[in-house]
């Protein structure tokens, strides 16, 4: 049982279009990261929010924190190929532990 | 070292076979975890570390399962007796000190019970 569903589970879109995932849960926690994981390698941390209504950008990557500290987005600009990849938030709860959403495997098409 | 090592990268073992998957975080690191991952799925919770103390362990599916850290840096998590259901890759991360701080992981261990 995960704690954080993410939307949509596989997404798969054509170079160059835009994209939003959502991860949402019914916790609150007192930050969200988000990951990025490639084929049989550890996922990577890509930010850390920490604020509610927090908004932090990556290059063609946006990350946003609920006000509730409940939920997040990622949106990303302009795909690329090299976007490729499972892409996870996860939670921290109060005990130091975190916690992973169910992941979000996304294809950029050339 | 330069970062979290785990061994072996893959296993394979016959039902009813035990098990022992060795993660190294990176030195220095207080607080150490272990996930299970689905393909294709977000990594689930097993247990946590902080130096030797195993602080949660309420992700381990059962009694089956056992990790140990008994001197704050080297993990070993045990699988008695391996169930096909336990075929999962075995991801290990350690950070530096507890909360907001970032965690690396490991290239896990595959496992396969056949």
């Amino acid at each position: 049982t995960q704690l954080l569903e993410q939307s949509p589970q596989f997404l798969s879109i054509q170079e160059g279009e835009n994209l939003t995932v959502y991860c949402n849960s019914s916790s609150v926690f007192s930050s969200l990261q988000w990951y990025r994981q490639e084929p049989g390698e550890g996922p990577v941390l890509l930010v850390t929010v920490v604020t509610g209504g927090e908004v932090k950008k990556l290059k063609r990557l946006t990350f946003q924190f609920g006000d509730a500290r409940k939920d997040s987005s990622l949106h990303i600009t302009a795909a690329q190929p090299g976007d490729t990849g499972l892409y996870l938030c996860a939670g921290e709860g109060t005990g130091n532990q975190f916690y992973f959403g169910t992941g979000t495997s996304l294809t950029v098409i050339p | 070292g330069a970062g979290v090592s785990q061994s072996p990268r893959y296993k394979v073992a016959k039902r009813g076979q035990d098990v022992a998957l060795r993660c190294d975080p990176i030195s220095g690191h207080v607080s150490l975890f272990w996930y299970q991952q689905a393909l294709g799925q977000g990594p689930e919770f097993l247990t946590y570390f902080q130096n030797e103390a195993q602080l949660d362990k309420s992700g381990l599916p059962s009694d089956r399962f056992f990790a140990e850290r008994p001197e704050g840096s080297v993990s070993t998590l045990k699988i008695q007796r391996t169930q096909q259901e336990d075929s999962a890759v075995y991801l290990c991360a350690s950070r530096r000190g507890t909360e907001n701080t970032e965690a690396f992981f490991g290239q896990g261990t595959r496992l396969t019970v056949v």
